[in-house]
């Protein structure tokens, strides 16, 4: 089992529609989760991040950890077709002695106009 | 301001071959990783540096691999005697100070490598 899972779509959506993209981890020592978006033929771009449990919302993304059930989110709201790319997520045990990210496959969503 | 570069950016090789992969991190950055991403396997971490030294290689995946990198600078990666396996998007980001935000990494565009 990867420590990271994440369902690799694709996921083909209208444009407007919500968005949800999600990852699971077994590791309970991470503390940071991040949110990377990757552009076909470009290297990842960091979207958001999160420390421990909680939301964060940044324009029309909001990111959403759930340490308890060991659940990651991505909601993209209002979609747009710009939004079209992979989306990766990812863990971190601690940012300050290991900087290892864990990351998952990768979901490839379309946002069609 | 300037992203961290890579070059080439395509290399066709054929097996057998060494190939040299060049990575040009943001200025400033002292952390430094070297990624491989390929379909179906996701992002595969290959080697991390801080400063000129790599305290994690636990990545490189034989030791046809190695990597350095100079002047807290520019990091090659070697990869001897290619074989088809080897075919992937080799990815280097760099991070500022990463003991505070070593999660921030900021990519550069990748070497596509394919071995004939």
């Amino acid at each position: 089992q990867k420590e990271v899972e994440q369902d690799p779509g694709p996921l083909s959506v209208p444009e407007g529609a919500i968005v949800s993209l999600n990852c699971t981890y077994s590791n309970s020592a991470f503390q940071y989760f991040m949110w990377y978006r990757q552009y076909s033929r470009k290297g990842p771009e960091l979207l958001m991040y999160t420390y421990s449990s909680g939301n964060k919302e940044d324009g029309r993304f909001t990111a959403q950890v759930d340490k308890s059930s060991k659940y990651i989110s991505l909601f993209i709201r209002d979609s747009q077709p710009s939004d079209s790319a992979t989306y990766l997520c990812a863990g971190q045990a601690n940012a300050g002695n290991n900087r290892k990210l864990i990351w998952g496959l990768g979901t490839s969503l379309a946002v069609n106009p | 301001g300037a992203g961290v570069s890579q070059s080439p950016s395509n290399k066709v090789t054929e097996k057998g071959k060494d190939v040299e992969l060049r990575c040009d991190p943001i200025s400033g950055h002292t952390a430094l990783y070297w990624y491989r991403q390929s379909l179906g396997q996701g992002l595969e971490f290959l080697i991390y540096f801080q400063g000129n030294s790599a305290p994690d290689k636990s990545g490189l995946p034989s030791d046809r691999f190695s990597a350095e990198r100079t002047g807290g600078s520019v990091s090659t990666l070697t990869i001897q005697r290619t074989q088809q396996e080897d075919s992937a998007v080799y990815l280097c980001a760099s991070s500022p100070d990463p003991g505070v935000s070593s999660y921030e990494q900021y990519f550069g565009p990748g070497t596509r490598l394919t071995v004939t």
